[in-house]
């Protein structure tokens, strides 16, 4: 079955970066963009970007260009999302999303807590 | 930036209709999804292009289109159903994902 598992917990420091990753399996791995969305304590949801893991290249929301970078390492099937210059505000669950062909998302990781804190 | 608006709660009792709306001006020409969330839970899609449910998803669950509006409704909502729903679309050019605010399902 499809799956998606991604990296566990992360404690950083104000001006820290963090690099998670999200490991694929049960599909093709090219076939499939996958985008990262992020949920801040008690609030909604937040879509940050889309990574093409077929050629790599990326797509990220206007908030998070110059601090985030999706990578994908094909022959692992993982991609990541390194996201710098962390803030208390980056406090957050970070989900990896495949992309369904359809501007949506049919399968979610896990999530991944980051706290960001001095 | 392009937004999404949908109300932050509703409430419904047991068996009634419940009826979660999502606003924005791209969605004439963009198709919504919608997604529930549960406490410590991954968002699961319920609803992709305005209307189609995804296998596995119960069929009291469908969707609705009216211009800058679309309506996820549940239909005899039970209590399994109360959570957050998230709609989500795309900006004009089909550049930028965007989710809706959120509406927090209460079952009375």
């Amino acid at each position: 079955q499809v799956q998606l598992v991604q990296s566990g917990a992360e404690v950083k420091k104000p001006g820290d970066s963090v690099k998670l990753s999200c490991k694929t399996s049960g599909y093709t791995f090219t076939i499939y963009y996958m985008h990262w969305v992020r949920q801040a304590p008690g609030q909604g949801l937040e879509w940050m970007g889309i990574i093409n893991p077929d050629i790599g290249n990326t797509n990220y929301a206007q908030k998070f260009k110059g601090r985030v970078t999706m990578t994908r390492d094909s022959s692992t099937s993982t991609v990541y999302m390194e996201l710098s210059s962390l803030r208390s505000e980056d406090t957050a669950v970070y989900y990896c999303a495949r992309d369904a062909n359809s501007y949506s998302m049919d399968v979610w990781g896990q999530g991944t807590t980051v706290i960001v804190s001095s | 930036s392009y937004e999404l608006t949908q109300p932050p709660s509703v409430s419904v009792s047991p068996r009634q209709t419940a009826r979660i709306t999502c606003s924005g001006d791209a969605l004439p020409q963009r198709p919504a999804y919608w997604y529930q969330q549960k406490p410590g839970q991954a968002p699961v899609l319920v609803i992709y292009k305005d209307t189609e449910r995804p296998s596995g998803i119960p069929e009291r669950f469908s969707g609705s289109s009216s211009g800058t509006t679309v309506t996820l409704t549940i239909s005899g909502v039970q209590a399994e159903d109360e959570a957050d729903y998230y709609c989500q679309s795309v900006d004009h050019s089909g550049t930028y994902w965007v989710f809706g605010g959120g509406t927090k399902l209460t079952v009375l």
